[in-house]
């Protein structure tokens, strides 16, 4: 399974946006480029999933280049409620057989108002 | 929206205990994960289950063990805890047949077991 690394932390000011940058240099073919959030005291959600270029949703983007050993997700504008571990992962297509994810240990975001 | 509950949010038991851990999924999911989570470790897998009464190794299985009578149910055991199982244990699900691309996880709450 292809590592990730990722800051361990990063911090902010509301209404700026955030980009955090994951490197994950030996993905493969099959695999995709996930990002979960999670905030203390609850288990992590899945906020965006791409395999190559730019994808956008009411949460966040993810920039992938086209070498895809890196990818950036992006959050316009976060607010306090934004402050959470956010988990770059690789996973593979579904056709693939695996089943189960592999979470490194996080970006912890902390917004300042 | 999918809801996966677990047992207890906050567990303590002494050494040498046997702790059952129950999580509970409402969607008809196949998969069912369950992890630790430690800090600066991230999220580990512990054990998975495809299918009722199908389970396979993650990749810290050492000391636990788990039970899928049901599909909707799936239970972690630790035989005789040990003060090292102190941790946050999370439960998780998807599905063979969601619409992304990869499977998606719906995680609960978590449990957070403390071994004394």
């Amino acid at each position: 399974l292809a590592k990730t690394t990722q800051p361990i932390s990063m911090d902010s000011y509301e209404g700026q946006e955030v980009n955090i940058t994951c490197s994950h240099n030996n993905i493969a073919t099959n695999d995709y480029i996930t990002w979960y959030q999670q905030f203390p005291s609850q288990g992590p959600r899945f906020i965006i999933q791409g395999y190559k270029t730019k994808v956008t949703n009411e949460v966040a983007s993810l920039f992938i280049p086209a070498d895809r050993k890196s990818s950036t997700l992006s959050l316009p504008r976060v607010s306090l409620s934004d402050t959470a571990v956010y988990y770059c992962l690789v996973a593979q297509a579904r056709d693939t057989g695996r089943r189960a994810l592999t979470f490194g240990s996080g970006t912890r975001l902390q917004v300042q108002p | 929206d999918v809801k996966v509950t677990q047992s207890s949010r906050y567990l303590v038991k002494r050494t040498g205990e046997k702790v059952f851990l129950e999580c509970v999924q409402d969607m008809d999911h196949e998969n069912m994960f369950w992890y630790r989570q430690d800090p600066g470790l991230g999220l580990r897998l512990i054990y998975f289950s495809y299918d009722v009464k199908m389970k396979e190794k993650g990749d810290i299985p050492e000391g636990y063990s788990v039970s899928r009578e049901k599909k909707e149910r799936f239970s972690l055991i630790l035989e005789s805890a040990s003060t090292n199982q102190t941790s946050m244990y999370l439960c998780a699900s998807s599905t063979e047949y969601g619409l992304a691309d990869t499977d998606t996880q719906y995680f609960g709450p978590g449990t957070r077991l403390t071994v004394l």
